[in-house]
């Protein structure tokens, strides 16, 4: 099932800068997107999300951009911090409180 | 804050024996779930639970499953009969309506199956 896809499995950058993720999908029912952060040994911890009525969603230093029409979207986070370091994880759903499709994973580094 | 709590942390079994994950979703929510993270692999819906039923249910969640409600604050997932392949992270999260869409997910519990 590749309906939620991340391409990068790792990205390295340093304490500062920008770091950023991609998602593609291609179930074009998806109508929510969301990014969770996940640690070793716990659950995943949600992020930030858009809908598709929208393109660009900011929540201090997280933004998550849609491009509907590439069934594609991004997380950028700015600037990156060393407890940023962590496995981060697109999810899409098709409504609200319906199933989650996760994509799998990129684990980002962020260096002092 | 609120939290999703799950237990036990780290379950060994044998395979063929039966196995029950719990769960105490946050209180005021209405929808929970069941999720897997396979080792390396992605995190998968298994089941959706809401107003006492199941909602929806994927491919992997066959017969040997079940999930319960058995009270105001529990859910629970049972498999019946343990499988080498049932070894996991098995993630409870749960959700209600509001101005946010996001499944708040508890730690997991960690399935060994030998």
């Amino acid at each position: 099932d590749q309906q939620v896809k991340q391409n990068s499995p790792s990205l390295s950058v340093q304490e500062g800068r920008i770091s950023i993720l991609n998602c593609d999908y291609t179930n074009s029912m998806f109508d929510y997107f969301l990014w969770y952060k996940k640690y070793p040994a716990e659950g995943p911890t949600f992020l930030i999300s858009i809908s598709s009525i929208k393109d660009k969603n900011e929540d201090g230093r997280f933004t998550v951009f849609l491009n509907k029409s590439a069934k594609h979207l991004s997380l950028h986070i700015v600037p990156s911090q060393p407890g940023d370091s962590a496995v981060y994880f697109c999810a899409a759903s098709d409504a609200a409180g319906n199933k989650l499709t996760f994509g799998g994973g990129t684990r980002v580094l962020v260096k002092p | 804050e609120p939290e999703v709590t799950q237990t036990p942390s780290h379950q060994v079994t044998q395979m063929g024996q039966e196995v029950i994950l719990r769960c105490v979703p946050i209180s005021n929510h209405l929808y929970f779930y069941w999720y897997r993270q396979i080792l390396g692999q992605k995190v998968e819906f298994l089941v959706s639970f809401y107003n006492n039923e199941i909602s929806e249910k994927s491919e992997i969640f066959d017969d040997q499953f079940s999930v319960e409600r058995p009270d105001g604050s529990n859910f629970t997932l049972k498999i019946r009969s343990t499988k080498l392949e049932d070894s996991a992270m098995y993630f409870c999260a749960s959700y209600t309506p509001g101005t946010s869409n996001e499944q708040f997910f508890g730690p997991g519990t960690r399935l060994t199956v030998l």
